[in-house]
């Protein structure tokens, strides 16, 4: 089955500095790479999701990149504020159809430093 | 009606009651989802109902027993639960097989 590894597991960042949070996964059939943010207590939110057809996807400070070649993603986050605090975990998932499974990495703690 | 709702928030059972965990979308979904939880790990996929129909049962114990009576909602059975089932419960529903979204989550504590 698919394996995603995620790095790394906690990360402290100056506010307005960037932070990449990197991925990678053993299953070259993934085609689909969403990041969840979750904050204490709350619900996993997508903030960003990628197809394999693409390499990059921007979302205002938010980017994600793919390299299929080399089975890993980033998740980029640009000028840092304080709510950007959180657990960011990525995931991957498989083609077939029916196949409804998301492998979760196993989460980044991210705190942003004012 | 962008959500997906859970109730209730919070439970406190004995590991010789019987409870139930409840979970509602409006969005037209076609799959529905059990996720669990622990402390500071990954959501872990439990069950996966599409077009109504359990599709994924990720080798859970019979004490969990899942329900979906219909479209929009989706229940989760619990009985004889051990206090390592402890954890939060999170719903989620998508439409396509890919963005899956989640609901606030049911924080379950087993004594």
């Amino acid at each position: 089955g698919e394996n995603v590894e995620q790095h790394p597991s906690t990360l402290s960042v100056q506010e307005g500095d960037s932070a990449v949070i990197k991925c990678t996964y053993s299953d070259s059939a993934s085609n689909y790479f969403p990041w969840y943010k979750q904050e204490l207590g709350k619900r996993p939110q997508l903030i960003i999701d990628i197809r394999s057809n693409v390499g990059e996807k921007k979302d205002q400070r938010i980017a994600v990149t793919l390299n299929k070649t080399a089975k890993h993603f980033s998740l980029h986050i640009t000028e840092t504020q304080p709510e950007d605090s959180a657990v960011y975990f990525c995931a991957a998932k498989g083609p077939n159809f029916g196949n409804e499974k998301l492998t979760f990495g196993t989460g980044t703690r991210l705190t942003i430093i004012p | 009606d962008t959500e997906v709702t859970q109730t209730p928030k919070h439970l406190v059972m004995g590991m010789t009651n019987k409870k139930s965990l409840k979970c509602e979308q409006h969005m037209g979904h076609r799959a529905m989802y059990w996720y669990k939880q622990k402390a500071k790990k990954p959501p872990e996929l439990m069950f996966v109902y599409s077009y109504e129909k359990l599709s994924i049962n990720e080798s859970v114990p019979s004490r969990f027993s899942p329900e979906c009576p219909n479209s929009s909602l989706l229940n989760l059975h619990l009985h004889a639960l051990q206090p390592e089932d402890s954890a939060l419960y999170l719903c989620a529903s998508s439409q396509s097989q890919d963005v899956k979204y989640f609901g606030p989550g049911t924080r379950l504590l087993v004594l």
